[in-house]
């Protein structure tokens, strides 16, 4: 199994709502991270999971909660978004964080705030 | 701090034609260099990686690129485009799995 999936494809949420988003790779990747992509931009890193700790967070408001239950997963929650979080969330799994190694992205969830 | 610099945000080619888009990094160590293509909707997939194993690197569907330290290029080529190149191009950087991208170049390619 060589691809990183991502559940669900589409999501409406309202400002007020709580949900969640998740992702999956089963390749034994021990890095896993979190995108968000604007329309026309390049993806802009959120989070970065290293052997299921948090290593990197850039910055992101404490509305976007990451987790990493276990080497195979990784879930973003959502609460009390503004309409200008909606975008396209990419995750995307490597076999280390370490330079050499080429990110798999999955397919993404276009998230739409209203 | 390292940057990638993609010249063109926009690149229309005809079908069969070559296909070059362009990048330019700025580091003072050598880089680990990617190229990536987006298709509408979709996730990134990797077309290559600078490994520096070699300067001319292949990579998926026909695509091929170079390495030239002195330039501090890696620019992106293919002999003939194709109909179903027509995507968003990025060059990336990885810095410690931080991945620095450039601005994207949008491919059009024309029948």
């Amino acid at each position: 199994d060589t691809e990183v999936t991502q559940t669900p494809k589409h999501l409406v949420m309202g400002m007020t709502n709580k949900k969640s988003l998740k992702c999956e790779q089963h390749m034994g990747h021990r890095a896993m991270y979190w995108y968000k992509q604007k329309a026309k931009k390049p993806p802009e890193l959120m989070f970065v999971y290293s052997y299921e700790k948090l290593s990197i967070n850039e910055s992101v408001p404490s509305r976007f909660s990451p987790e990493c239950p276990n080497s195979s997963l990784l879930n973003l929650h959502l609460h009390a978004l503004q309409p200008e979080d909606s975008a396209l969330y990419l995750c995307a799994s490597s076999p280390t964080s370490d330079s050499y190694n080429e990110q798999f992205f999955g397919p993404g969830t276009r998230l739409t705030v209203l | 701090a390292q940057s990638v610099t993609q010249l063109g945000s926009h690149v229309s080619v005809s079908e069969g034609a070559l296909v070059l888009l362009r990048c330019n990094y700025s580091s003072s160590v050598p880089p680990y260099l990617f190229w990536y293509v987006q298709y509408p909707n979709q996730g990134l997939q990797l077309l290559l990686k600078y490994t520096s194993a070699a300067t001319l690197v292949k990579g998926i569907n026909g695509f091929e690129a170079e390495f030239k330290k002195s330039e501090t290029s890696f620019h992106l080529t293919k002999p003939s485009a194709h109909m179903s190149d027509a995507a968003e191009y990025f060059c990336v950087s990885n810095q410690g799995g931080k991945l620095i991208f450039g601005q994207g170049t949008e491919l059009s390619v024309k029948p």
